[in-house]
């Protein structure tokens, strides 16, 4: 059974960058029929994609993010990452990693990762 | 404001059908883009509902339904039962953003 896990520092300071780490197990992130992705929530809000990654490492992402986004991927690790800079409290939010299946444009979530609670404070 | 609009609540009594419409822009629903359906337990991850816009995932209950017209989408939910109140979202891609909208979300309650 698949399964992704977040993991991060913690609270962020406001104008800190947030580093957020996805671990893959049960399957192979290198595998081509999947792109991965972050999706996140803010508290009592709903969903907003933030980006997307490929195996091999293209990336899309969310221009209504200004460009503060970068996702990398290390297949050697069955890991893909987020940073987001300058960050806000706006964006507080749970930050969940997705498998996304069926392709970037066509395509879906079909797993979930846990999610975790990103609080920007000072 | 969300690219994809919902209505932020509807209800209904249990056994009752209800549907949550899902209205998009031709650089979304109306280009021909898939429209898929997650739902949302509280306190809980989401989870796919329904996705190509009319497809149950295995272990989705066929009280669930999806369709698509146009530049809108609506999942229907027959037989309503009070595990079924949730928030329900709705999502797509969008070619004018080149990237993934999301519906605002649709809370729905089982009086």
């Amino acid at each position: 059974q698949l399964q992704l896990q977040e993991s991060g520092p913690g609270p962020v300071k406001p104008s800190e960058t947030l580093s957020l780490i996805c671990t893959v197990s049960g399957g192979s992130i290198s595998s081509g029929s999947y792109y991965w992705g972050w999706i996140r929530q803010a508290p009592g809000k709903g969903l907003e994609w933030i980006g997307s990654i490929f195996f091999t490492g293209s990336t899309h992402d969310n221009p209504s993010l200004k460009s503060r986004v970068t996702i990398s991927i290390d297949t050697s690790k069955n890991q893909f990452s987020l940073n987001l800079r300058s960050m806000t409290a706006a964006d507080t939010a749970v930050y969940y990693c997705a498998r996304l299946f069926g392709g970037y444009r066509y395509g879906y979530v079909d797993y979930w990762g846990q999610g975790t609670l990103v609080t920007v404070s000072s | 404001q969300s690219v994809l609009t919902q209505p932020p609540s509807v209800s209904g009594a249990p056994g009752q059908r209800v549907t949550i419409s899902c209205t998009g822009t031709s650089s979304n629903i109306g280009a021909g883009y898939d429209v898929h359906w997650y739902q949302q337990l509280p306190g809980t991850v989401p989870k796919l509902l329904i996705y190509g816009s009319v497809n149950r995932p295995s272990g989705v209950p066929e009280r669930f339904s999806g369709s698509k017209s146009g530049t809108s989408a609506s999942l229907a939910i027959t037989g309503l039962q009070a595990e079924d109140e949730a928030d329900y979202y709705c999502q797509a891609y969008d070619n004018s953003l080149s990237g993934w909208v999301f519906g605002g979300g649709t809370k729905l309650t089982v009086l």
